[in-house]
Protein backbone atom coordinates (compact mmCIF):
# COMPACT_ATOMS: atom_id res chain seq x y z
CA UNK A 1 0.00 0.00 0.00
CA UNK A 2 1.67 3.23 -1.18
CA UNK A 3 1.49 6.10 1.46
CA UNK A 4 0.47 9.85 1.19
CA UNK A 5 3.34 11.62 -1.01
CA UNK A 6 4.18 15.06 -2.02
CA UNK A 7 5.99 16.67 -4.93
CA UNK A 8 8.36 18.96 -4.66
CA UNK A 9 10.25 18.30 -1.54
CA UNK A 10 11.89 22.36 -1.95
CA UNK A 11 10.64 24.83 -3.60
CA UNK A 12 12.16 28.46 -3.79
CA UNK A 13 10.21 31.47 -5.53
CA UNK A 14 10.32 34.99 -5.27
CA UNK A 15 7.22 37.48 -3.95
CA UNK A 16 4.37 37.98 -6.94
CA UNK A 17 5.58 34.60 -8.75
CA UNK A 18 2.53 31.93 -8.70
CA UNK A 19 3.28 27.88 -7.65
CA UNK A 20 1.66 24.55 -7.63
CA UNK A 21 2.04 21.98 -5.19
CA UNK A 22 1.62 18.09 -5.84
CA UNK A 23 -0.52 15.39 -3.59
CA UNK A 24 -1.06 11.74 -4.23
CA UNK A 25 -3.45 10.29 -1.82
CA UNK A 26 -3.02 6.84 -0.30
CA UNK A 27 -4.58 4.27 -2.02
CA UNK A 28 -8.42 3.75 -1.03
CA UNK A 29 -8.79 7.49 -0.18
CA UNK A 30 -10.70 9.82 -1.42
CA UNK A 31 -10.53 12.31 0.06
CA UNK A 32 -7.24 15.05 0.50
CA UNK A 33 -6.70 18.14 3.03
CA UNK A 34 -4.05 20.97 3.03
CA UNK A 35 -2.17 22.30 5.34
CA UNK A 36 0.20 25.33 6.13
CA UNK A 37 2.75 24.85 8.87
CA UNK A 38 4.71 28.05 9.49
CA UNK A 39 8.05 27.51 11.42
CA UNK A 40 7.29 26.77 15.05
CA UNK A 41 3.62 26.95 14.43
CA UNK A 42 0.99 23.90 14.53
CA UNK A 43 -0.74 23.37 10.95
CA UNK A 44 -3.39 25.21 9.97
CA UNK A 45 -6.02 24.16 7.82
CA UNK A 46 -6.73 25.93 4.17
CA UNK A 47 -9.12 23.18 2.33
CA UNK A 48 -10.34 19.98 1.78
CA UNK A 49 -11.17 18.15 -1.18
CA UNK A 50 -13.74 15.55 -1.65
CA UNK A 51 -14.48 13.45 -4.45
CA UNK A 52 -13.18 16.47 -6.91
CA UNK A 53 -15.22 19.61 -4.68
CA UNK A 54 -14.26 21.78 -1.76
CA UNK A 55 -16.45 20.62 0.89
CA UNK A 56 -14.27 23.33 3.64
CA UNK A 57 -11.89 25.46 3.62
CA UNK A 58 -9.99 27.71 6.62
CA UNK A 59 -9.26 31.33 6.69
CA UNK A 60 -6.79 31.90 4.06
CA UNK A 61 -7.59 34.43 0.85
CA UNK A 62 -8.60 33.17 -3.02
CA UNK A 63 -4.96 33.30 -3.90
CA UNK A 64 -4.91 29.83 -2.60
CA UNK A 65 -6.79 27.47 -4.94
CA UNK A 66 -6.75 23.82 -5.21
CA UNK A 67 -8.07 20.47 -7.67
CA UNK A 68 -8.75 17.12 -7.08
CA UNK A 69 -8.27 14.76 -9.94
CA UNK A 70 -10.35 11.91 -10.83
CA UNK A 71 -7.76 9.53 -9.06
CA UNK A 72 -8.02 11.91 -5.90
CA UNK A 73 -4.71 13.18 -6.32
CA UNK A 74 -4.72 16.99 -5.68
CA UNK A 75 -2.89 20.31 -6.30
CA UNK A 76 -2.37 23.52 -4.37
CA UNK A 77 -2.01 26.56 -6.55
CA UNK A 78 -0.70 30.03 -4.81
CA UNK A 79 -0.76 32.88 -6.31
CA UNK A 80 0.77 36.25 -6.17
CA UNK A 81 3.32 34.76 -3.24
CA UNK A 82 4.01 36.56 -0.37
CA UNK A 83 6.74 36.73 2.06
CA UNK A 84 4.52 35.11 4.51
CA UNK A 85 3.69 32.57 2.46
CA UNK A 86 6.81 30.95 3.51
CA UNK A 87 5.94 27.59 5.46
CA UNK A 88 5.71 24.02 5.14
CA UNK A 89 2.85 22.69 3.21
CA UNK A 90 1.43 19.46 4.52
CA UNK A 91 -1.43 17.20 2.68
CA UNK A 92 -3.37 14.74 4.27
CA UNK A 93 -5.48 11.66 2.77
CA UNK A 94 -8.19 9.80 4.24
CA UNK A 95 -11.44 7.96 3.63
CA UNK A 96 -14.06 11.03 4.28
CA UNK A 97 -16.19 12.24 7.46
CA UNK A 98 -14.25 11.37 11.10
CA UNK A 99 -11.63 8.84 9.36
CA UNK A 100 -8.46 9.52 10.09
CA UNK A 101 -5.98 11.85 8.23
CA UNK A 102 -2.75 10.14 6.98
CA UNK A 103 -0.01 13.07 6.44
CA UNK A 104 2.82 12.98 3.19
CA UNK A 105 5.93 14.10 3.92
CA UNK A 106 5.35 18.25 3.30
CA UNK A 107 6.84 20.70 0.72
CA UNK A 108 9.37 23.43 2.05
CA UNK A 109 8.07 26.58 0.42
CA UNK A 110 10.64 30.02 0.95
CA UNK A 111 9.45 33.20 -0.82
CA UNK A 112 12.05 35.61 -1.43
CA UNK B 1 -14.56 28.20 17.24
CA UNK B 2 -12.64 25.36 18.42
CA UNK B 3 -9.04 25.76 20.21
CA UNK B 4 -6.53 23.43 21.35
CA UNK B 5 -3.77 24.19 24.08
CA UNK B 6 -0.21 22.75 24.63
CA UNK B 7 1.33 24.51 27.79
CA UNK B 8 4.71 23.23 27.45
CA UNK B 9 7.16 23.92 24.30
CA UNK B 10 9.68 21.83 25.26
CA UNK B 11 10.37 18.49 27.40
CA UNK B 12 13.38 16.27 27.97
CA UNK B 13 13.20 12.45 29.60
CA UNK B 14 15.56 9.95 29.52
CA UNK B 15 15.71 6.61 28.21
CA UNK B 16 13.70 4.05 29.20
CA UNK B 17 11.61 6.65 31.40
CA UNK B 18 7.96 7.39 31.28
CA UNK B 19 6.83 11.22 30.35
CA UNK B 20 3.44 13.02 29.85
CA UNK B 21 2.40 15.36 27.69
CA UNK B 22 -0.23 17.79 27.76
CA UNK B 23 -3.30 19.13 26.08
CA UNK B 24 -6.34 21.21 26.51
CA UNK B 25 -9.33 22.02 24.57
CA UNK B 26 -11.96 24.59 24.20
CA UNK B 27 -15.23 23.40 22.34
CA UNK B 28 -19.25 23.44 23.00
CA UNK B 29 -19.26 20.34 20.91
CA UNK B 30 -20.46 17.02 22.42
CA UNK B 31 -18.94 14.35 20.11
CA UNK B 32 -15.82 14.78 18.62
CA UNK B 33 -12.25 13.14 18.35
CA UNK B 34 -9.36 13.63 19.37
CA UNK B 35 -5.50 13.08 18.08
CA UNK B 36 -2.04 12.91 18.96
CA UNK B 37 0.22 13.43 15.81
CA UNK B 38 4.41 13.00 15.77
CA UNK B 39 6.42 15.19 14.29
CA UNK B 40 10.31 14.03 13.86
CA UNK B 41 13.42 16.09 12.44
CA UNK B 42 12.07 14.77 9.12
CA UNK B 43 8.78 17.14 8.74
CA UNK B 44 6.05 13.91 8.20
CA UNK B 45 3.43 14.11 10.64
CA UNK B 46 2.58 10.52 11.93
CA UNK B 47 -0.46 9.45 13.76
CA UNK B 48 0.49 7.84 16.90
CA UNK B 49 -3.14 7.64 18.94
CA UNK B 50 -7.03 8.68 18.27
CA UNK B 51 -9.81 9.11 20.93
CA UNK B 52 -13.19 9.38 20.11
CA UNK B 53 -15.09 11.25 22.59
CA UNK B 54 -18.15 9.20 23.14
CA UNK B 55 -15.53 6.68 24.18
CA UNK B 56 -15.27 6.33 27.70
CA UNK B 57 -12.11 3.85 27.58
CA UNK B 58 -8.41 5.49 27.15
CA UNK B 59 -7.08 4.40 24.15
CA UNK B 60 -3.90 2.66 24.14
CA UNK B 61 -1.13 2.29 21.08
CA UNK B 62 1.65 -0.43 22.85
CA UNK B 63 4.02 2.51 24.55
CA UNK B 64 1.22 5.04 23.91
CA UNK B 65 -1.68 6.05 26.12
CA UNK B 66 -3.71 9.02 26.67
CA UNK B 67 -5.79 9.98 29.81
CA UNK B 68 -9.01 11.17 28.39
CA UNK B 69 -11.13 14.04 30.66
CA UNK B 70 -13.78 14.45 28.97
CA UNK B 71 -15.59 17.20 31.48
CA UNK B 72 -11.96 18.82 32.29
CA UNK B 73 -12.03 18.61 28.69
CA UNK B 74 -8.03 17.48 28.76
CA UNK B 75 -6.21 14.78 26.36
CA UNK B 76 -2.60 13.81 27.87
CA UNK B 77 -0.39 11.58 25.97
CA UNK B 78 1.31 9.36 28.11
CA UNK B 79 4.83 7.87 26.53
CA UNK B 80 6.08 4.61 28.76
CA UNK B 81 9.54 3.21 28.07
CA UNK B 82 10.92 6.11 26.17
CA UNK B 83 13.02 5.68 22.97
CA UNK B 84 15.66 7.83 21.07
CA UNK B 85 13.40 7.60 18.20
CA UNK B 86 10.47 9.15 20.28
CA UNK B 87 12.32 12.21 19.80
CA UNK B 88 10.26 14.67 18.06
CA UNK B 89 7.57 17.49 18.26
CA UNK B 90 4.14 16.14 19.62
CA UNK B 91 1.55 18.16 18.14
CA UNK B 92 -2.63 17.45 19.81
CA UNK B 93 -5.25 17.48 17.44
CA UNK B 94 -8.62 18.23 17.39
CA UNK B 95 -12.12 17.12 15.02
CA UNK B 96 -15.36 17.80 15.36
CA UNK B 97 -18.08 15.08 14.63
CA UNK B 98 -19.08 16.38 11.13
CA UNK B 99 -22.28 16.39 9.17
CA UNK B 100 -22.44 15.06 5.91
CA UNK B 101 -21.05 17.39 3.15
CA UNK B 102 -18.56 19.20 5.74
CA UNK B 103 -15.01 19.64 5.70
CA UNK B 104 -13.31 16.78 8.68
CA UNK B 105 -11.01 19.81 9.73
CA UNK B 106 -8.12 19.08 12.30
CA UNK B 107 -7.20 21.86 14.53
CA UNK B 108 -3.83 21.73 16.40
CA UNK B 109 -2.08 22.89 19.25
CA UNK B 110 1.56 24.36 19.12
CA UNK B 111 3.08 21.17 19.63
CA UNK B 112 5.46 20.10 22.64
CA UNK B 113 8.84 19.37 21.77
CA UNK B 114 10.34 15.97 23.13
CA UNK B 115 14.11 15.16 23.79
CA UNK B 116 14.92 11.66 24.56
CA UNK B 117 18.10 11.48 26.04
CA UNK B 118 20.90 8.55 27.31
Amino acid sequence: ETGVTQSPTHLIKTRGQQVTLRCSSQSGHNTVSWYQQALGQGPQFIFQYYREEENGRGNFPPRFSGLQFPNYSSELNVNALELDDSALYLCASSSGGPDTQYFGPGTRLTVL
Amino acid sequence: AQTVTQSQPEMSVQEAETVTLSCTYDTSESNYYLFWYKQPPSRQMILVIRQEAYKQQNATENRFSVNFQKAAKSFSLKISDSQLGDTAMYFCAFMKHLNTGTASKLTFGTGTRLQVTL
